[in-house]
């Protein structure tokens, strides 16, 4: 498709549940990143793949947060053992290595809201 | 640790007037500042990009500014219309390696007719 794809859109987990959030990103585009956005935030950085190669995961809160990117398109991002704080909604955006040389931006999907009850 | 400020409140401004959003940062001046707009439920879009050597840039009805010395961006629609209502975020880069942003908070912005 022409944008970044992410699912579900809604998610609701009991706490201790394990969930996985899937992202396509827009086909070609060679950097990946995962934000998560609480509720009137904006978004906060939880990691960063080029390609396959995962190279920055300093925003993940915890070692329950684990993201994945194996052939370097579609990107996972699974959370272990649910709490309530982690209800957010997940954003992926996909942009070209060369994006900010041509004023690209990144693009966002629409996310995945989270509700851990 | 570098903080992003935008305005806190949200804007009400009437249809046609021009809306201007601040964007304060403190510490060292990225590199790039980015603008995007979020309406609800979906995700960022992006608008407009500065970089730290231009003072200003246009695209149709936006304008931003970049000024170092204050550190500050100032986000600028003309001839507002109600359809402009959404939450306008800042994203500051420190590098052209397309690595991470930061966003602000983001100001919710709403034109009544």
């Amino acid at each position: 498709g022409a944008g970044v794809s992410q699912s579900p859109r809604y998610k609701v987990a009991k706490r201790g549940q394990d969930v996985a959030l899937r992202c396509d990103p827009i086909s070609g585009h060679v950097s990946l990143f995962w934000y998560q956005q609480a509720l009137g935030q904006g978004p906060e950085f939880l990691t960063y793949f080029q390609n396959e190669a995962q190279l920055d995961k300093s925003g993940l809160p915890s070692d329950r947060f684990f993201a994945e990117r194996p052939e370097g398109s579609v990107s996972t991002l699974k959370i272990q053992r649910t709490q309530q704080e982690d209800s957010a909604v997940y954003l992926c955006a996909s942009t070209t290595k060369q994006g900010l040389r041509i004023n690209y931006g990144y693009t966002f999907g629409s996310g995945t809201r989270l509700t851990v009850v | 640790s570098q903080k992003i400020e935008q305005n806190s409140e949200a804007l009400n401004i009437q249809e046609g007037k021009t809306a201007t959003l601040t964007c304060n940062y403190t510490n060292y001046s990225p590199a790039y500042l980015q603008w995007y707009r979020q309406d609800p439920g979906r995700g960022p879009v992006f608008l407009l990009l500065i970089r730290e050597n231009e003072k200003e840039k246009r695209k149709e009805r936006l304008k931003v500014t970049f000024d170092t010395t204050l550190k500050q961006s100032l986000f600028h629609i003309t001839a507002s219309q109600p359809a402009d209502s959404a939450t306008y975020l800042c994203a500051l880069l420190w590098d052209s390696s397309a690595s991470k942003i930061i966003f602000g908070s983001g100001t919710r912005l709403s034109i009544r007719p």
